[in-house]
């Protein structure tokens, strides 16, 4: 079957660290994968897109990574801040090209 | 910064009664999406818009469902008859592109089925 999973428990770092969440999917061949960010009770916010035949993509202090061949993507905030405190999700495209299949998402916490 | 906005924050009906969710995607934006959200659980695709029909669609979004782009400016979901497993954030999106683009999702209604 196809999944798509995420760390289901949340992430707890110490402001400043770097923040590394994971997502890893089977059963799929997507050609972007995409990275949101979901604060309560909101929609989901766009965060960065990377394409199958693109190995890193940066901007700011988020940094994603994409691994076809492990069908894994990392997703790293640099220098974390309290207000990086979300939950990250994590979207393949797939079907006929502009459906986002999400994964549960990871919450995360950046303390003081 | 143009954003995507939802109509009604929250909404709450009697089973089987017919609801109707309304957005206002970004105006030159020309694909139209809804996705729901289950209190807990992950955000899950119900159908694709583009040039007045649909273009794609789950297997969550039954004969129950319909969407529609009334004018040029609104874009609607309605669910005929509702049912307490309908309970959910609805949130609507909208992108300029359709393939590989970044969507704008909007705020959100909470629908409570009761």
């Amino acid at each position: 079957s196809q999944k798509i999973e995420q760390n289901s428990e949340a992430l707890n770092i110490q402001e400043g660290k770097t923040a590394t969440l994971t997502c890893n999917y089977t059963n799929y061949s997507p050609a972007y994968l995409q990275w949101y960010r979901q604060d309560p009770g909101r929609g989901p916010v766009f965060l960065l897109l990377i394409r199958e035949n693109e190995k890193e993509k940066r901007k700011e202090r988020l940094k994603v990574t994409f691994d076809t061949t492990l069908k894994q993507s990392l997703f790293h905030i640099t220098a974390s801040q309290p207000a990086d405190s979300a939950t990250y999700l994590c979207a393949l495209l797939t079907g006929g090209g502009n459906k986002l299949t999400f994964g549960t998402g990871t919450q995360l916490k950046v303390e003081l | 910064e143009p954003e995507v906005t939802q109509t009604p924050s929250h909404q709450v009906t009697q089973m089987g009664q017919e609801v109707i969710l309304r957005c206002v995607p970004i105006s030159n934006h020309l694909y139209f999406y809804w996705y729901r959200q289950i209190l807990g659980q992950k955000v899950e695709f119900l159908v694709s818009f583009y040039n007045n029909e649909i273009s794609e669609k789950s297997e969550i979004f039954d004969d129950q469902f319909s969407v529609e782009r009334p004018d040029g400016s609104n874009f609607t979901l309605k669910i005929r008859s509702t049912k307490l497993e309908d309970s959910a954030m609805y949130f609507c999106a909208s992108s300029s592109e359709a393939y590989g683009n970044e969507q704008f999702f909007g705020p959100g209604t909470r629908l409570t089925v009761l």
